[in-house]
């Protein structure tokens, strides 16, 4: 159990165009979902924090506008790169945690390689 | 500085064991985690420890916690080159989740 299931894979976009990214958490309900940007040959950056129905709080230094967070319902939260620059390829995971608490830990998705060219 | 430190780079003989170590900061982490990433792909959960225990042993993986130096430790026994990949320790405060850098583990025939 506790699967959560991250689309696209890998994409490549246009400079200037828009990308989302899904998180889907797939046997649990996720009360909050993380996102994290991972650069080459770097540690996990924690970029938001998203609760179902409420508005996602972003780390210092993380465009919000940028970087457009949704978490409808308690299985799916999305990302949206908006108007992608070559600066912003990278690897983008998610994770959610079940209800219950830390103890139960992080389940993450397998991550989405974004190109922008 | 940091909030999760760890060494860059491991390398060992397959075979022998592997001891991957990590500082961090936050003294209300209620658990730490030990990921495993190979390359292009996510996280695995490898193991995790509750901030009360000293000790946690799970088949060829123990970890070790020493709260009052806030030194986490993860040794691999019979390492195997299936074993090279990045491992990321990390801690738990209840509200997020921060990492370590990352310490990549290369196994040597």
């Amino acid at each position: 159990g506790a699967v959560v299931s991250q689309h696209p894979s890998w994409v490549i976009c246009k400079s200037g165009t828009s990308v989302k990214i899904e998180c889907r958490s797939l046997d649990f309900q996720a009360t909050t979902m993380f996102w994290y940007r991972q650069f080459p040959k770097q540690s996990l950056m924690l970029m938001a924090t998203s609760n179902e129905g409420s508005k996602a709080t972003y780390e210092q230094g993380v465009e919000k506008d940028k970087f457009l967070i949704n978490h409808a319902s308690l299985t799916l939260s999305t990302l949206t790169v908006t108007s992608a620059h070559p600066e912003d390829s990278s690897f983008y995971i998610c994770s959610a945690r079940r209800a219950g608490g830390a103890g139960y830990g992080y389940t993450f998705g397998s991550g989405t390689r974004l190109t922008v060219v | 500085g940091e909030d999760v430190e760890q060494s860059l780079f491991l390398s060992v003989r397959e075979g022998d064991s592997s001891v991957i170590n990590c500082t961090y900061t936050d003294s209300s982490s209620t658990y730490l985690y030990w990921y495993k990433q190979e390359p292009g792909a996510g996280l695995q959960l490898l193991t995790y420890i509750f901030s009360n225990m000293d000790m946690k042993q799970d088949q060829r993986l123990t970890v070790l916690l020493n709260k009052k130096d806030k030194h986490l430790s993860l040794r691999i026994a019979d390492t195997q080159t299936g074993d090279s990949a990045i491992y990321f320790c990390a801690e738990d405060n209840n509200n997020d989740m921060r990492f370590g850098a990352g310490t990549r583990l290369t196994v040597k025939p």
